[in-house]
């Protein structure tokens, strides 16, 4: 079975930091692997995704994240942290395949101080 | 429309109580799914729809949780005599694009009293 950890609950970073948010996955094979964000009372937004290829991908609003399957891992990363990063951001794995239910981590809540 | 969207956005029930979630897709996206999100359980994966099929209902919690898809478009997540765990937001998404990516609605809070 397919799972995420997520091993930080809460991160407090100051703006204009650097950021990293971990994940490890345990998937059988080659996952799909995502980020998603959630604002207080919104839905989830993608960041970014992995299905193949190259193992740097890069993401919406200046996020990257690194596939690194030796680590079984998957970061999140933004090089300089903006006072509207502030929000809850998801890792998800899926099985390859046109269609599959998405595996959520338990959330990394992301504080960032002026 | 241009996103997914569900409703109601707010929902409090009566212990007891059934309930009717709605979820529109974005048109053109086959598949369907179904997740809920509570503080205790975080974010689960409950059921998932092929246009009107339901191949994977593996994540429902109880037979008092039922969901039909009618002419591939909308969905409708039923809870029968709601309990207070039930309280949840329930997550609908919708899955289409080059990469057969799953975009979210905004959610139905579901509160039970």
């Amino acid at each position: 079975a397919q799972s995420v950890t997520q091993p930080d609950i809460h991160i407090t970073v100051s703006e204009g930091a650097s950021l990293e948010l971990r994940c490890n996955y345990s998937y059988g094979a080659t996952p799909y692997l995502f980020w998603y964000v959630q604002s207080p009372g919104q839905g989830l937004q993608l960041l970014l995704k992995y299905f193949s290829g190259d193992t740097l991908v890069q993401g919406i609003k200046g996020f990257e994240a690194e596939f690194k399957r030796s680590q079984s891992s998957f970061n999140l990363r933004k090089p300089s942290v903006h006072w509207s990063d502030a929000a809850e951001y998801f890792c998800a794995v899926g099985a390859t395949g046109t269609a599959s239910k998405l595996t959520f981590g338990t959330g990394t809540r992301l504080q960032v101080t002026l | 429309g241009a996103g997914v969207s569900q409703s109601p956005s707010n929902k409090v029930t009566e212990k007891g109580k059934d309930v009717e979630l709605r979820c529109d897709p974005i048109s053109g996206h086959t598949a369907l799914y179904w997740y809920r999100q509570s503080l205790g359980q975080g974010l689960e994966f409950l059921i998932y729809f092929q246009g009107n099929s339901a191949p994977d209902k593996s994540g429902l919690p109880s037979d008092r949780f039922s969901a039909e898809r009618t002419g591939g478009s909308v969905s409708t997540l039923t809870i029968q005599r709601t309990q207070q765990e039930d309280s949840a937001v329930y997550l609908c998404a919708s899955q289409g694009g080059y990469y057969n990516e799953q975009f979210f609605g905004p959610g139905t809070r579901l509160t039970v009293l």
